[in-house]
């Protein structure tokens, strides 16, 4: 079965520092993995994803996220965070071939960046 | 532009009267799906559909059901819903390996 860990409910971070949001995964093969965001309000919005290839990821907004197999994680990090970067963050590992319409969340991390 | 779209925005119904809640893509994609989210525990699949006249079930399908009769739409019917069903709902379709969400539609069932 596959599924996604957020270890963190919230992460709170001063503007301009680097932040981290983490994601562990635990799949049959290779995974999808994927990061979105909501913000309030506010639909979810596609960040990045990682298929195969780099394990370092670029992604919308200065988002990047490392895929480490051997930790099985998928961490989403920022250089320098801003204040607009307050929001709900889900990871998610997706199913291939037959299971192609399949995604699995991770409970989600609230993320908030003081100024 | 390309959008998932979903109707209602915001239902308040009362427990037992039939509601469906549509959903509509307009960039002929294979794959939809649909989502609840709750506090607490993120988005959880309850369908997603390969193609039109192919469904499967997700995590949580009990209470629901649905049908992909065209390619464009992918309503979900609630046949009796119940207040356990008060939730925030997300219709998405997928291109290139991504799925791209719909608006919401929040839920309450009294």
């Amino acid at each position: 079965a596959q599924s996604v860990a957020q270890p963190e409910d919230q992460v709170n971070v001063a503007e301009g520092n680097p932040l981290t949001v983490k994601c562990t995964y635990s799949v049959s093969g290779n995974p999808y993995l994927f990061w979105y965001v909501q913000y309030p309000n506010r639909g979810l919005q596609f960040l990045l994803k990682y298929i195969t290839g780099d394990n370092l990821v670029k992604g919308s907004y200065g988002f990047e996220a490392e895929f480490n197999k051997s930790q099985t994680s998928f961490h989403l990090k920022k250089p320098s965070a801003l204040v607009s970067d307050s929001a709900l963050y889900f990871c998610a590992v997706g199913g291939r071939g037959s299971t192609l319409g399949r995604l699995y969340f991770g409970r989600g991390t609230q993320l908030t960046v003081w100024p | 532009e390309a959008q998932v779209t979903q109707n209602p925005r915001y239902l308040i119904t009362v427990t037992g009267k039939k509601l469906t809640v549509t959903c509509s893509q307009n960039m002929n994609h294979e794959y939809m799906s649909w989502y609840r989210q709750d506090p607490g525990l993120g988005l959880r699949q309850i369908y997603y559909s390969m193609n039109v006249e192919v469904t499967d079930k997700g995590d949580v399908p009990e209470g629901y059901k649905v049908s992909r009769k065209e390619k464009r739409n992918f309503p979900l019917i609630l046949e009796s819903p119940s207040p356990n069903q008060t939730s925030l709902y997300f219709c998405a379709s997928t291109w290139a390996d991504t799925q791209y969400f719909g608006p919401g539609t929040r839920l309450t069932v009294l």
